[in-house]
């Protein structure tokens, strides 16, 4: 496996479900980002991660729950989740340098809620 | 209140014409820019940058310039090839002291090149 990978791609859920989205980076970058996209919206930062600790959350409700056991691997632990929430959820991953860094997404997860 | 701007959601281009697509931002602070293109089905991939301190970069047929008294950017890619059809995503930042890096995207144009 190369770059970002997401799985998994396609998820529908019911609104009392509880689910995990998983992104793992083979790029050797020690930072991680969750970002949601949803229908004609910019791409809206979630959780950002780096060095396994969170640095930023961009107020995001309770129900969407980010890990990030090591630098390498991110969650995102989905619970009682809305219709609203249904969007696309990018996943990206970047090496800090103390400048501006590319970002390196994944192919994203398509989250339907029922 | 959208801190990057792209006003037209579609653009539609001849193949071996230049496309153009704009972006324009609202936050001063913002000191670096990026493109990312996306497919269907993938998630954006890195295109070109430019620093603030620079008003053009190129990178073969994409040339982006920067007009920061307009807070604009614009994309060029000259000639445009089918295969560049896909949606392109203006992103800004700014470099809080070395902080891990916080781009906000706008919400994108979808290019179409016809053959």
């Amino acid at each position: 496996e190369t770059g970002v990978t997401q799985t998994p791609r396609h998820l529908v859920m019911g609104m009392t479900n509880k689910k995990s989205l998983k992104c793992e980076q083979h790029l050797g970058h020690n930072a991680m980002y969750w970002y949601k996209q949803s229908a004609k919206k910019p791409l809206e930062l979630m959780f950002v991660y780096s060095l396994e600790e969170r640095v930023e959350n961009n107020s995001v409700p309770s129900r969407f729950s980010p890990e990030c056991p090591n630098s390498s691997h991110l969650f995102l632990h989905l619970h009682t989740l809305q219709p609203e929430d249904s969007a696309l959820y990018l996943c990206a991953s970047s090496q800090e340098s103390g400048s501006i860094d590319e970002q390196f997404f994944g192919p994203g997860t398509r989250l339907t809620v029922l | 209140d959208q801190q990057v701007k792209q006003n037209s959601p579609s653009l539609s281009v001849q193949e071996g014409r230049i496309s153009i697509l704009n972006c324009d931002y609202t936050n001063s602070m913002f000191d670096y820019f990026l493109w990312y293109k996306k497919y269907p089905a993938e998630g954006p991939t890195f295109l070109i940058s430019i620093s603030s301190i620079k008003d053009k970069n190129e990178d073969g047929r994409f040339t982006v310039f920067l007009n920061k008294s307009a807070k604009h950017l614009s994309l060029h890619i000259v000639p445009s090839q089918p295969g560049d059809s896909a949606v392109y995503f203006c992103a800004a930042s700014s470099n809080y002291g070395g902080a891990t890096n916080k781009l906000i995207f706008g919400t994108g144009t979808l290019l179409a090149v016809q053959p």
